[in-house]
């Protein structure tokens, strides 16, 4: 089993929906979770921590933790085409180990 | 502000040449990590760094990786012999002191081709 996994899509929607990535992670103790976003070509760049159970918003992007369920999610309201990119999910775990998901590819469509 | 800097930003070599790529940190931030991307298995921790003491190094491959950091604005990670299996894009990040994991700023990376 993976340590975070996401499902690599690609995910399409139309402009100005609502975009719902998706995560888990198998360490049950994690405390830290992260969401990068990542343009073709270009590095990976952080928009949102989450480390309590619930939401965290900022801006368009909600950041949803359930540690219960080892899920964290994140949604991105008003999809714009400028938010087509890959979106990784990150998570430090109890052991000290930062491990990042795969990846999700997202396409806006305008 | 200069964000980090890699250099090279393209390298294609022969298998079995020795292979040095470079990063430079932001000014004052004193934890630095060196990933490997590939399509197959994403982006991976190799190593990373504290007050340029090199904290965990389990995510390094193999003995023909290795990595330095001899002063805090300048880091390497070396691949001798490389094989075409290291290809991949080689990033370099960085964080300020006491944010560790939480707020790592990444380089634009070293995409190395290894024929």
């Amino acid at each position: 089993q993976k340590e975070v996994e996401q499902n690599s899509g690609p995910l399409s929607v139309p402009e100005g929906a609502i975009a719902s990535l998706n995560c888990t992670y198998s360490d049950r103790g994690s405390q830290s979770f992260f969401w990068y976003r990542q343009y073709s070509g270009k590095s990976p760049e952080l928009i949102m921590s989450i480390y309590s159970n619930g939401d965290k918003e900022d801006g368009r992007f909600t950041a949803q933790l359930n540690k219960a369920s080892q899920y964290v999610s994140l949604l991105i309201r008003d999809s714009q085409p400028s938010d087509s990119a890959t979106y990784l999910c990150a998570v430090f775990n109890t052991g000290n180990q930062f491990y990042f998901g795969t990846g999700t590819s997202l396409t806006v469509i305008p | 502000d200069a964000g980090v800097i890699q250099s090279p930003r393209h390298e294609v070599t022969e298998m079995g040449q020795e292979v040095t790529l470079r990063c430079k940190p932001i000014s004052g931030h004193n934890s630095l990590f060196w990933y490997r991307q590939t399509m197959m298995r994403g982006l991976e921790l190799l190593i990373y760094f504290n007050n340029n003491v090199p904290i965990d190094d389990s995510g390094m491959p193999e003995d023909r990786f290795s990595a330095k950091m001899p002063n805090a604005s300048f880091s390497t990670l070396k691949i001798q012999p490389s094989e075409p299996r290291d290809s991949a894009v080689y990033f370099c990040a960085s964080s300020l002191p006491g944010t560790g994991f939480n707020e790592q700023f990444f380089g634009p990376g070293t995409r190395l081709t290894v024929l």
